[in-house]
Order: structure tokens, then sequence, then C-alpha cells
């Protein structure tokens, strides 16, 4: 089975705080993403990644960065946390190149911003 | 118009009911259909995967796709409390290898 890990279930932060969510997933996946999930709103693609090193912006970077040292590893920045960031958090991995392979999701991190 | 419309609920059913949930798209390029059941405070877990038109069964759970009608359907026979969850379908297609989601259907499963 994909494992995708998030490594904080819960997190809390203080506005303008520097924060860093991290993911790994164990099944030699090219291709990871950043969501987050808001009531109302559904799940908004943040950043993906198609390769170690490579990034690309989705729906809604702003306020956001990434990294992709490692093939297994994709984190996620808020270069300054704002309120407007408090959310639910999910990374999903999928394999192949230039294909339509489905997702496989970690089970979040939910973080709130004060 | 939405690329992807999904009734959000909440639906509430018996114990034993047949659940049918549901999406509509607007995009033709989609081919590649998803359904993800997602437990409160846990992540989408995949459900289903199509390809295209028709019907794939697994257990309890069929997907059904009419790309004629942009229409996709998820049936679940005798439900049980522990189908309580949201549903969201998503989608894919064409040179866009991006997922488009449903805001989810949340379904209840009464014992």
């Amino acid at each position: 089975d994909v494992k995708v890990t998030q490594s904080s279930r819960y997190l809390v932060k203080r506005t303008g705080e520097k924060v860093f969510l991290e993911c790994v997933q164990d099944m030699d996946h090219e291709n990871m993403f950043w969501y987050r999930q808001d009531p109302g709103l559904g799940l908004r693609l943040i950043y993906f990644s198609y390769d170690v090193k490579m990034k690309e912006k989705g729906d809604i970077p702003e306020g956001y960065s990434v990294s992709r040292e490692k093939k297994e590893r994709f984190s996620l920045i808020l270069e300054s946390a704002s309120t407007n960031q408090t959310s639910m958090y999910l990374c999903a991995s999928s394999s192949g190149t230039g294909n339509h392979q489905p997702q496989h999701f970690g089970d979040g991190t939910r973080l709130s911003i004060l | 118009q939405k690329e992807v419309e999904q009734d959000p609920g909440p639906l509430s059913v018996p114990e034993g009911a047949i659940v049918s949930l549901n999406c509509t798209y607007s995009n033709s390029a989609f081919q590649y259909f998803m359904w993800y059941r997602q437990y409160s405070r846990k992540g989408p877990e995949l459900l289903m995967y199509t390809y295209s038109s028709g019907n794939k069964e697994d257990g309890r759970f069929t997907a059904q796709v009419d790309k004629s009608s942009k229409y996709i359907s998820l049936f679940i026979r005798d439900s049980q409390p522990s189908d309580s969850a949201t549903y969201l379908c998503a989608m894919s297609g064409g040179s866009n290898y991006k997922l488009t989601f449903g805001k989810g259907t949340l379904l209840t499963v009464n014992p």
C-alpha cells in the first residue's frame, strides 16, 4: 500500500512565523502535491512537483513556497504565516510522468495560525 | 459554470439503503475519474479509479461514467454506518494532469 506521511497532525503557530510542513512518501512516486482544504471551498492545489528540484505553481501559490531536495520528500513553507492560512493541509503523491494516475493522500496537517 | 459540480448534501440514509452519489462536469477532455472517501480528520482515500465511459464494480461499490452526459456516479449497496464519510469525485484528462475535485458530499448512514 502507498503510504504518504505528514510530519504533524496538528500544529499551532503565530502570525509572522516561518512554518515548515513535511511530507514523505514510500512508493518512489515521481509526482507530489500540496493542497489546502477549507469548508465550502474544497481542495485547492498550492504547488506540485514532477521531479526532484522541480516545482510548479498550483491555483493558490501566494504566500507559500516548496522544496523537493529528495524524491520521497516534499516540503511546504509558509514564508510569513498569516491567520488566513489557518487550514487543513494535505500532501499527495502519484506515480509516472505525463499520465493520469490517481493521487494518494496523507492524513493531513491541521494548522492554526494565531 | 464550475468545472465539477457535486451536491454537498448532507445525505442521510438508513443502514442497508442503496446510496447514489453524483458529479457533473463541463470539460469534455476529462477521461480519468476517481472517487475518494474522506473520514473526519483524515485524508482522502482512493475508492475507485475509472477510465472513459462504463461501469466498474468493487465489492459494494460501483462507479459509473456517462461521458455523453458528462455525469459520473458512485453507488453504494447495502450501506453500513462505517460508510459515513465525505465522498469526493475527482477527474483529469488531456494535457492537464492535475486533478479537478468536486467539493464533496457528506453521507451519514444511520444504524
